[in-house]
């Protein structure tokens, strides 16, 4: 579990704001995920990638922003925070190629968008 | 695009008994079916897992039916103990697409 961290852990922000959430992992997995946590709604995929330099749009894309410049690092940004961006984001991590085996969690970030 | 649909969304039991929980899925192509558990303030940790080639997978307590014909897959939890209480997702997948997840039944398991 050590091998995929998140940073912050809690970010309070305002609305309007441009707010980064980081990802890292040291496996050198090369599927990495965005999921955000609502009640109700389960984990809902918001971006993933690839490889370094391939991502791709999921279920709820809209209003962030990822890129993927080293294998190892994800970031996302919310470009513009709203209200409904309040959530709990977890990364996650893939060995092998598509979604058929196990994904890594990290450990989330509680952002709360005032 | 897959849909993956979860009951129940609360389940309560005493500890002893077992517990079930029933997911179904949209797309037949989907062939990983994961299980995880998640902890009050922790990340979603997998618990188990079938391929569409298995019928039913145990480990220890906790076992996994697919039913392909159907469309859809269980958990199914004997002898729950109170540690078992957390919130658990199903998942539904196919090689060249992504995860979906259910959305999550929280499991309390009365001593």
């Amino acid at each position: 579990d050590a091998g995929i961290t998140q940073s912050p852990r809690y970010k309070i922000t305002e609305t309007g704001r441009q707010v980064t959430l980081m990802c890292h992992q040291t496996w050198s997995h090369s599927y990495m995920f965005w999921y955000r946590q609502d009640l109700g709604h389960g984990l809902r995929l918001i971006y993933y990638s690839a490889a370094a330099d391939i991502t791709d749009k999921g279920e709820v894309p809209d209003g962030y922003v990822v890129s993927r410049s080293k294998t190892e690092n994800f970031p996302l940004t919310l470009e513009s925070a709203t209200r409904s961006q309040t959530s709990v984001y977890f990364c996650a991590s893939s060995a092998t190629p598509g979604a058929t085996t196990e994904q890594y969690f990290g450990p989330g970030t509680r952002l709360t968008v005032t | 695009g897959e849909n993956v649909e979860q009951h129940p969304s609360t389940l309560s039991v005493q500890e002893g008994d077992s517990a079930v929980i029933k997911c179904t899925y949209s797309d037949s192509a989907s062939n990983y079916f994961p299980w995880y558990k998640q902890e009050l303030g922790k990340r979603p940790q997998l618990i188990i897992d079938i391929r569409s080639n298995v019928g039913e997978k145990k480990d220890q307590r906790i076992a996994v039916t697919l039913n392909k014909t159907a469309k859809h897959f269980s958990l199914h939890i004997t002898e729950t103990q109170p540690e078992d209480s957390a919130v658990y997702f199903c998942a539904a997948s196919r090689r060249g697409n992504t995860m979906r997840f259910g959305a999550g039944t929280r499991l309390t398991v009365k001593p």
